[in-house]
């Protein structure tokens, strides 16, 4: 059971260019979000999804775009990467939506130059 | 605007007593609140829980306490061992309402020897 797996664990990217961030779980969980950590700024909610087709927007989804097609994928893009966007990258899922709590990848460290 | 606020940016704390964190809400209509503890380069791991219909939920050495007329709630670790050195970060979300789980800034706890 290899849980919430995040690819790629570390990237450098160039201003403009365009990257996906991968997160799969095995878990058969409904719930998945994205979150983004910056130094003094915890973690931040990205995007989040309740179920396959379904997503929505968190505290800060400008610039980023997700969508989730199949139970364990929930991909998140950066269509035109900026400087502001380097940051540690975290997806999430559980179970289901309500009371239960989270579990998390180990993250991808992206910069952008 | 914050609705999950640590105010305490980081906490020493001797071996073996007893280590405080707080955590303070401006939503009332959270109802499930969380507790997540991260190693350097590791994603958060999920600690312990606990919903509005009670005040205190204990796992262990970990301890929840909730005043939801004060809009706040408190971690209590006993005793406080080398390995409880981390960040911690408080959580919480609506349950029953649009499950967005929303963290705070985080506390960095030092156990000192």
């Amino acid at each position: 059971n290899a849980g919430v797996t995040q690819t790629p664990k570390f990237q450098v990217l160039k201003t403009g260019q365009s990257m996906t961030l991968q997160c799969a779980q095995d878990m058969n969980h409904e719930y998945m979000s994205w979150y983004r950590q910056d130094p003094g700024m915890g973690l931040r909610l990205i995007h989040y999804s309740v179920g396959a087709g379904i997503t929505d927007q968190g505290e800060v989804p400008n610039g980023y775009n997700v969508s989730r097609s199949t139970t364990e994928d929930f991909p998140l893009r950066l269509l035109s990467a900026a400087p502001s966007q380097t940051s540690v990258y975290f997806c999430a899922s559980r179970l289901r939506a309500g009371y239960q709590p989270q579990h998390f990848g180990d993250g991808t460290r992206l910069s952008i130059l | 605007d914050q609705q999950v606020k640590q105010n305490s940016p980081s906490l020493s704390v001797q071996e073996g007593r007893i280590s405080i964190l707080n955590c303070d809400y401006t939503n009332s209509m959270f109802d499930y609140f969380l507790w997540y503890k991260k190693y350097p380069a590791e994603g958060p791991t999920f600690l312990i829980s606990i919903s509005s219909i009670k005040d205190k939920n204990e796992d262990g050495r970990f301890t929840v306490f909730l005043n939801k007329s004060a809009k706040h709630l408190s971690l209590h670790i006993v005793p406080s061992q080398p390995g409880d050195s981390a960040v911690y970060f408080c959580a919480a979300t609506e349950g029953g309402g649009d499950d967005k789980i929303i963290f705070g800034k985080g506390t960095r706890l030092h156990i000192l020897p």
